[in-house]
């Protein structure tokens, strides 16, 4: 139980052009969702908080237009690159929080990652 | 949170014994120290995570001292395929849930 999917595992595409990228829980339900990116070599940095129904919280230093976040279903957030740049080429993960074990600690269930390749 | 500093590599053989320590300093007494892995181009997973004491699971174990300032992961005869970066984490359990990852631990598993 417990996984997370992320579609698609990789992708390439020019610059100037949108990228979507899909995290789903496929076993559970995830009030919340959180976005990753993660440079070669590097830690991962945390991007943004998706929350079900309402407005994804950007970190500081991510620019929420440029990155555009939707949490629409209990299974679902989306990750949208607007415009990418050869900057933005980046290992993005996600992870989700099972709803059913919000009073347990705090474990997440990361997504496989997606690689985003711009030209 | 508190801030997490661990040794940025680590080389071992296998069949060894493998600890690595991670200390947290501030850690707050709502906090949990969690320990993930993760494999090049993957997606971290969880290990295991404790509060004091010692924790144990089928892959790892988790000394955690009184004072809770440090957590030392022990991986138990250590196979190629635990070759990974390890990141080891302070995470409350209450108000903001989103994980900090430090730089992780990079072990090296040779034959």
């Amino acid at each position: 139980g417990a996984v997370v999917s992320q579609h698609p595992s990789w992708v390439i595409c020019k610059s100037g052009t949108s990228v979507k990228i899909e995290c789903r829980s496929l076993d559970f339900q995830a009030t919340t969702m959180f976005w990753y990116r993660q440079f070669p070599k590097q830690s991962l940095m945390l991007m943004a908080t998706s929350n079900e129904g309402s407005k994804a919280t950007y970190e500081q230093g991510v620019e929420k237009d440029k990155f555009l976040i939707n949490h629409a279903s209990l299974t679902l957030s989306t990750l949208t690159v607007t415009s990418a740049h050869p900057e933005d080429s980046s290992f993005y993960i996600c992870s989700a929080r099972d709803r059913r074990r919000l009073a347990d600690y705090n474990e997440q269930f990361f997504g496989p990652g997606t690689r985003l390749t711009v030209l | 949170l508190a801030k997490t500093t661990q040794p940025i590599s680590m080389d071992s053989y296998e069949g060894q014994e493998v600890n690595i320590t991670c200390s947290h300093n501030n850690i707050a007494t709502n906090d949990y120290i969690t320990w993930y892995q993760q494999f090049p181009s993957q997606g971290p997973r969880f290990i295991i995570q404790g509060y004091k004491t010692k924790v144990t699971n089928e892959v790892a174990s988790l000394f955690i001292p009184a004072d809770r300032k440090s957590s030392t992961l022990s991986l138990p005869r250590v196979s190629l395929s635990d070759t990974a970066v390890y990141y080891c984490l302070v995470v409350s359990n209450t108000g903001r849930r989103a994980l900090t990852f430090g730089s992780g631990t990079r072990l090296q598993v040779q034959p």
